[in-house]
């Protein structure tokens, strides 16, 4: 079956520009995680969704990040006022149920470029 | 604070010599440990993890991994490498609070011929 897809998988942008980045996680898995990777580390936890409702949201950097799961399915992850230092790749998961009892399948993320 | 932490950053071995990656974690309570491999071009991909009951654990492509309490640790071990397993690998510690794990920032494994 198909895996966690993310789109863009590039994007490129200018500072101060709006972006917003698309993850489809497995069919019929509740669960969401995005993450963030910049070069040279690993992945840092951004936000969780349980079905439509963000369970977990304290790894947002600042207001300028927001994520919507309106239908417990698609995320859609939006930057505001993009600056250069949020450049990084952008990792979705998603689980069948409650992670950490439950193995998280990640997408092959969004590499995000501010210029 | 949860923390993880990775000290070899780079780790080279030659194909079928044994391999051990590092990792030190910091947690309140009883942690949720984690071994990941992420190849280039490809996505995270969970190789064991370790949540209670016996402290060495088999995951996929011939690895383990032994969970030390008294040390903090959850090294990574293979008995003999093979060159598919060049990659990045990352330790990561969770805990009830659901999504919520904390990264180390990797150990590239270079396999030489």
């Amino acid at each position: 079956g198909a895996g966690v897809s993310q789109t863009p998988s590039n994007k490129v942008t200018e500072k101060g520009k709006y972006v917003e980045l698309r993850c489809d996680p497995i069919s019929g898995h509740t669960a969401l995680y995005w993450y963030r990777q910049s070069l040279g580390q690993g992945p840092e936890f951004l936000i969780y969704f349980q079905g439509t409702g963000a369970a977990d949201d304290s790894g947002l950097p600042n207001d300028r990040f927001f994520a919507v799961r309106p239908e417990g399915s698609v995320s859609t992850l939006k930057i505001q006022r993009t600056e250069r230092g949020d450049s990084a790749v952008y990792l979705c998961a998603s689980s069948q149920l409650a992670y950490p009892y439950n193995e998280q399948f990640f997408g092959p993320g969004t590499r995000l470029t501010v210029l | 604070a949860q923390s993880v932490t990775q000290p070899d950053i780079h780790i080279t071995v030659s194909e079928g010599a044994s391999l051990e990656l590092r990792c030190n974690y910091s947690y309140g309570a009883t942690p949720y440990l984690f071994w990941y491999v992420q190849s280039p071009g490809q996505g995270l991909q969970l190789l064991l993890k370790y949540f209670s009951g016996d402290t060495l654990v088999q995951g996929i492509k011939g690895f383990e991994a032994e969970f030390k309490r008294s040390q903090s640790s959850f090294n990574l071990r293979k008995p003999s490498v093979h060159w598919s397993d060049a990659a990045e690998y990352f330790c990561a510690v969770g805990g009830a609070n659901a999504g919520k794990s904390t990264f180390g920032d990797g150990t590239t494994l270079t396999v030489k011929p």
